[in-house]
């Protein structure tokens, strides 16, 4: 069964550097998100990607924050500057297109976990 | 703003028991989707079911079922003849009805032992 991978599973960096999530959604999704959950805290919405475009985004996602779809298969997340409260699991999420109303459902990766030190 | 909450941070369930979840949200919209994720230990988040709003019925699959009540938002989770392999954290989620690619808004989680 198609499944969302994401890498790494575990990243450490200091504060101040850059890092960049990389996630590959399942093959014939057109719709990419990313979500975050600090500990203990809920997970939440950071982006949504379509069209090779942003969709939509929170507040959470500022100008620290970009993601790409660099070629047909990757969506990362780049964080330009981490700080310490970046420090959380981050989840991507890919969607189909239905054309005919509904909702698709969302497939998640198994998450990355940030840690900023 | 939509919210979720999940007032259970932890629960736990004999094997073949029932147990049931609870969740409650908070909308002005009249139109949207509900979800139940399961996460095992190390896992990704998987569906387990969902309920769209503007049906009545509630949704059941296999041993999951939900109690909605619309007026009362809230959207409760029952598992029936827990097994181990429930064990996990679950997730209640609200999505807006809105061409059906919204972002997922989510509680915090209820994190569920099944024991043997």
């Amino acid at each position: 069964e198609p499944e969302v991978t994401q890498t790494p599973s575990h990243q450490v960096t200091q504060m101040g550097q850059e890092v960049i999530l990389r996630c590959v959604p399942i093959s014939n999704h057109l719709y990419f998100y990313w979500y975050r959950q600090i500990l203990g805290q809920k997970v939440e919405f950071l982006v949504s990607f379509y069209n090779n475009e942003i969709s939509e985004k929170s507040e959470i996602f500022d100008d620290q924050f970009s993601v790409e779809r660099p070629d047909g298969s990757n969506f990362t997340l780049k964080i330009r500057s981490t700080k310490l409260e970046d420090s959380a699991m981050y989840f991507c999420a890919s969607s189909e297109i239905r054309t005919s109303g509904g909702v698709n459902e969302q497939f998640f990766g198994p998450g990355t976990r940030l840690t900023v030190l | 703003a939509q919210t979720v909450t999940q007032s259970q941070p932890e629960m736990s369930v004999q094997e073949a028991e029932t147990v049931t979840l609870s969740c409650t949200y908070d909308t002005s919209e009249s139109n949207y989707y509900l979800f139940w994720y399961k996460q095992p230990p190390s896992r990704q988040m998987i569906l387990v079911i969902r309920q769209e709003a503007y049906k009545q019925q509630n949704a059941t699959e296999n041993r999951f079922s939900v109690n909605f009540q619309k007026a009362a938002k809230s959207f409760s989770l029952k598992i029936s003849d827990s097994q181990l392999g429930d064990t996990a954290m679950y997730f209640c989620a609200f999505m807006k009805h809105e061409g059906g690619n919204t972002p997922l808004v989510f509680g915090k989680g209820t994190r569920l032992s099944v024991i043997a």
